[in-house]
């Protein structure tokens, strides 16, 4: 079984801290995806990966940054977290040129920034 | 600009078919229709998808019109383990960049 592993459920950070969320993928996926989860806004894409060192912006990318140095792992970075990014993380995977197209989800992190 | 619109919630009695509408209107030939839901507390997980035939697997059926302008998703006999949010997503085969998931539908199945 594929799985998708997010390094913490649950985390609570002061204002102006540094907060990395690590995500780790057994199956060898090229496509690593960070997506935040708010009530009645659904999903939305933060950023993605299609390869080792690569990055592409998603839909709200301020106030983030990612790194994917590995195949296998690729971080969520906030610079300096503030209270409006209190909110669900969640991590994805997929093959490149799956015909199936499809996202393999991990449980997600909980962030609350205080 | 939002590609799928679905109803916000829905409900559904043990052992009846659950039928999840979903409108496309603007879906572009190479768009395929894809289905995820996601219990609470867990990420999302992926259930089925089509282009333009009905599809069925072992969790549903995708119905999908023939316009492709609309699709239904049907959970053949709902349990109770199936309430969740249900998203439908448009998207082009191969485009990272395009994997949106909107508001969704809650489903709720009631004893």
């Amino acid at each position: 079984d594929v799985k998708v592993t997010q390094s913490s459920r649950y985390l609570v950070k002061r204002t102006g801290e540094k907060v990395f969320l690590e995500c780790v993928q057994d199956m060898d996926h090229e496509n690593m995806f960070w997506y935040r989860q708010d009530p009645g806004l659904g999903l939305r894409l933060i950023y993605f990966s299609y390869d080792v060192k690569m990055k592409e912006k998603g839909d709200i990318p301020e106030g983030y940054s990612v790194s994917r140095e590995k195949k296998e792992r690729f971080s969520l970075i906030l610079e300096s977290a503030s209270t409006n990014q209190t909110s669900m993380y969640l991590c994805a995977s997929s093959f490149n040129w799956d015909n199936v197209g499809e996202l393999f989800f991990g449980e997600g992190s909980r962030l609350t920034v205080l | 600009d939002a590609k799928t619109t679905q109803p916000t919630s829905m409900d559904c009695a043990e052992g009846r078919a659950a039928n999840l509408p979903c409108n496309h209107s603007t879906i572009s030939g190479n768009e395929y229709v894809y289905w995820y839901r996601q219990i609470h507390s867990q990420g999302p997980q992926y259930i089925i998808h089509g282009l333009k035939n009905n599809e069925t697997n072992e969790m549903a059926s995708l119905i999908i019109t023939e316009d492709r302008k609309s699709s239904t998703l049907i959970l053949p006999h709902a349990t109770l383990r199936d309430t969740a949010v249900y998203y439908c997503i448009v998207r082009v085969a191969h485009n990272n960049n395009d994997m949106r998931f909107g508001a969704g539908t809650r489903l709720t199945v009631k004893p």
